[in-house]
C-alpha cells in the first residue's frame, strides 16, 4: 500500500538553528499537509498546499516556517530558526483529491511523524 | 470554529471487555468525522470515517462509530477489545468542503488505549 515517507524519524536540534523536514507523499497525489503534535496536546494543523504554492495556514504558521515542493517528489517544512516550543511531532500528510462531498470521500494518508526536540 | 472534545486521555480495558472511546465535536456545517489510530512509532492510519448517510459507521479491526447529530457525538466502540488494540486514537472532524467549509482536519487530543490481559 502506498505510504507517506518522513525523514527524519528523529531530530534534536540547538535552539535557533534551522531545521528541515522532509516528506515523500504518496505519487500521485495532488494536496500535501503538515501537522504538529506537542507532546500531550491536540494535533494542530499547520499548513497546506496545492499547485506549488500554500493554500491555507494557521496562526503557528508564521515567518519562521516555510514549505516548499523542490523537485516534485518530496515537500519540506522548514523551520529558520528553532524555538524551545517548536520541540513536537510533525505530521506531513497528502491526499489526491479534495472532498468532494459524497459519500466516500477521500481521505488523508499521514507519514509516521518527524520528532523534533530543540534544546 | 470547529473543535472536538475527547474524554478521557487515558482509557484502560481488559482484553475480551467493552470498548468505549467518546468523543463530542461542534462544527458550523454539517462535518465530516474521522477517527484515526496510532501505534508506537507509526503515523496516523484511518479506522473509519463519517460523510453522508448510515450513521453507523463499520472500520477497521473491529470498530465502529456512530453520528448522533442530537447529542454532538461520534463515539468509538468495539465489542471486544484485544491486546493489539492497545493504541492511541484520535477522533478528528472537518468541514464539509461542498458546503462552504475547509478540508482540514480538526484533532482532538487523542485516548491512549491500554489492553490488560
Amino acid at each position: 500500500e502506498p505510504e507517506v515517507t518522513q525523514t527524519p524519524s528523529h531530530q534534536v536540534t540547538q535552539m535557533g538553528q534551522e531545521v528541515i523536514l522532509r516528506c515523500v507523499p504518496i505519487s500521485n497525489h495532488l494536496y500535501f499537509y503538515w501537522y504538529r503534535q506537542i507532546l500531550g496536546q491536540k494535533v494542530e494543523f499547520l499548513v497546506s498546499f496545492y499547485n506549488n504554492e500554500i493554500s491555507e495556514k494557521s496562526e503557528i504558521f508564521d515567518d519562521q516556517f516555510s514549505v516548499e515542493r523542490p523537485d516534485g517528489s518530496n515537500f519540506t517544512l522548514k523551520i529558520r530558526s528553532t524555538k524551545l516550543e517548536d520541540s513536537a511531532m510533525y505530521f506531513c500528510a497528502s491526499i489526491s483529491n479534495l472532498w468532494t462531498g459524497k459519500a466516500g470521500a477521500n481521505v488523508l494518508t499521514f507519514g509516521a511523524g518527524s520528532r523534533l526536540t530543540v534544546l | 470554529a470547529q473543535s472536538v472534545t475527547q474524554l478521557g486521555s487515558h482509557v484502560s480495558v481488559s482484553e475480551g471487555a467493552l470498548v468505549l472511546l467518546r468523543c463530542n465535536y461542534s462544527s458550523s456545517v454539517p462535518p465530516y468525522l474521522f477517527w484515526y489510530v496510532q501505534y508506537p512509532n507509526q503515523g496516523l492510519q484511518l479506522l473509519l470515517k463519517y460523510t453522508t448517510g448510515a450513521t453507523l459507521v463499520k472500520g477497521i479491526n473491529g470498530f465502529e462509530a456512530e453520528f448522533k447529530k442530537s447529542e454532538t457525538s461520534f463515539h468509538l466502540t468495539k465489542p471486544s477489545a484485544h491486546m493489539s488494540d492497545a493504541a492511541e486514537y484520535f477522533c478528528a472532524v472537518s468541514d464539509n468542503p461542498s458546503q462552504g467549509g475547509s478540508e482540514k482536519l480538526v484533532f482532538g487530543k487523542g485516548t491512549k488505549l491500554t489492553v490488560n490481559p
